[in-house]
């Protein structure tokens, strides 16, 4: 199996534009969270799909966030008028009820940066 | 109130030396699973190690092992023989419910050195 990946690994960009991510989670896993990490911090769950719902999000999942996983396969996470409060790590993971202890396997992550 | 608490903000530890890693975790919920995962400099994180709260053994994978001491709510992560690979953050988590899809909670981490 090859893991979850993401792209682009690092994206720079002026406040106010939107930003689109890609995750690509290891196949046949139906479940896909998004997580954000900020610098010296741990990881911080945005949001949670399993197949093609979304079935939970974060409070910190303000209005301009929205995340998409139309075919249950890959997700994409944009960001609308970016701010720079948004420059963080942006960390997908994928798990499956296949494996007993469910356990969430990360990509490399995308690294955002808000001029 | 944090419900994952590394107190260790930076360990070092020479090669080949045993190392451990705390974590102690704060839940009302009788079931929760504990993980750790390794994020090197180049941000990917990787898993290491899952504890449930009603497995009977500390769960053990390679050269880590974790030491669950679940009446004093602890998880710490011992690392036997530390390459200078093993140099990395080091974070801890847990999942309450312990239940497919529920959001991992991690603690800050703690920075490994590892020197020959």
């Amino acid at each position: 199996d090859t893991g979850v990946s993401q792209d682009p690994r690092h994206k720079i960009t002026k406040r106010g534009q939107n930003v689109t991510f890609r995750c690509d989670p290891i196949s046949e896993h139906n479940r896909l969270y998004w997580y954000r990490q900020t610098l010296g911090q741990g990881p911080e769950f945005l949001t949670y799909f399993q197949n093609e719902a979304q079935l939970e999000k974060s409070r910190l999942l303000s209005d301009r966030f929205s995340a998409e996983r139309p075919k249950g396969s890959f997700s994409t996470l944009e960001i609308q008028r970016t701010e720079q409060g948004d420059s963080a790590m942006y960390l997908c993971a994928s798990s499956s009820n296949r494996e007993g202890t469910d356990t969430q396997y990360f990509g490399p992550g995308t690294r955002l940066t808000v001029l | 109130a944090q419900k994952i608490t590394q107190t260790q903000p930076g360990m070092f530890v020479q090669e080949k030396e045993a190392v451990t890693l705390d974590c102690t975790y704060d839940t009302s919920d009788p079931s929760y699973g504990l993980f750790w995962y390794k994020q090197p400099s180049s941000g990917e994180m990787i898993f290491l190690i899952y504890q449930g709260s009603y497995d009977q053994q500390n769960a053990t994978e390679g050269r880590y092992s974790l030491n669950f001491q679940k009446a004093r709510k602890s998880a710490n992560l011992v690392i036997s023989a530390s390459q200078l690979g093993d140099s990395a953050m080091y974070f801890c988590a847990m999942r309450e419910r312990n239940q497919a899809g529920t959001a991992l909670i991690f603690g800050k981490g703690t920075t490994l050195s590892v020197s020959s």
